[in-house]
């Protein structure tokens, strides 16, 4: 199983400000099948982020995805007050399909 | 527009069943996997089981194997989640997920249900 391990646990920042989010897997992940989600308090998941780096559909261009192999990277270039959230990585390259631990951007 | 729309939560004690639906619209439902993906109270997301579109192919977390079942009826746009042997651990809301396909690289989430809670409690 491919665990993924995110960091930091808690971002705090504020709006307007650069977020850059990790995700280490603990074995390659072939072809970049890598995902990211958005996650409110009470809603399910968003998807912001497959193959490691295509934009879901109707996700704003300051959310990005970069990396390859074991080693990934979201980025929101400035931070609206609507991107405070959790976000969690997830691959989806060997079975089973597992999701990081998350990470929360707080406002600062 | 795809929907999909779970049913079936509640509370029920330790050793209980309980059978989740999920109904589906808005897309070629046979054409698609599904997964059942869960999240306990304040923590991250897991898994729980996969049916491939036709229904052949199902997958299994370790910790629900052998308790859970899941399928689909294709002729309902429905797929379910029949849990045996309910453990307090089980406690979560329970989100049924569209695959992009229905192969291999496709079983990433553009669609969610809403969730459903089931609370296993004495």
């Amino acid at each position: 199983e491919i665990v993924l391990t995110q960091s930091p646990g808690t971002l705090s920042l504020s709006p307007g400000e650069r977020a850059t989010l990790f995700c280490r897997a603990s074995q390659s992940v072939s072809s970049n099948y890598l995902a990211w989600y958005q996650q409110k308090p009470g809603q399910a998941p968003r998807l912001l982020i497959y193959g490691g780096s295509s934009r879901a559909t109707g996700i704003p261009d300051r959310f990005s995805g970069s990396g390859s192999g074991t080693d990934f990277t979201l980025t929101i270039s400035r931070l609206e007050p609507e991107d405070f959230a959790v976000y969690c990585c997830q691959q989806y390259d060997n079975s089973p399909l597992t999701f990081g631990g998350g990470t929360k951007v707080e406002i600062k | 527009e795809v929907q999909l729309l779970e049913s079936g939560g509640g509370l029920l004690q330790p050793g209980g069943s309980l059978r989740l639906s999920c109904a589906a619209s808005g897309f070629t439902f046979s054409s698609h996997a599904m997964t059942w993906v869960r999240q306990a109270p304040g923590k991250g997301l897991e898994r729980v089981s996969t049916i491939s579109g036709s229904g052949d192919g199902t997958l299994y977390g370790d910790s629900v194997r052998g308790r859970f079942t899941i399928s689909r009826d294709n002729s309902k746009n429905t797929v379910y989640l029949q849990m045996n042997s309910l453990r307090a651990e089980d406690t979560a809301v329970y989100y049924c997920a569209k695959h992009n396909g229905d192969g291999h690289g496709s079983a990433f989430f553009q669609h969610w249900g809403q969730g459903t809670l089931v609370t296993v409690s004495s």
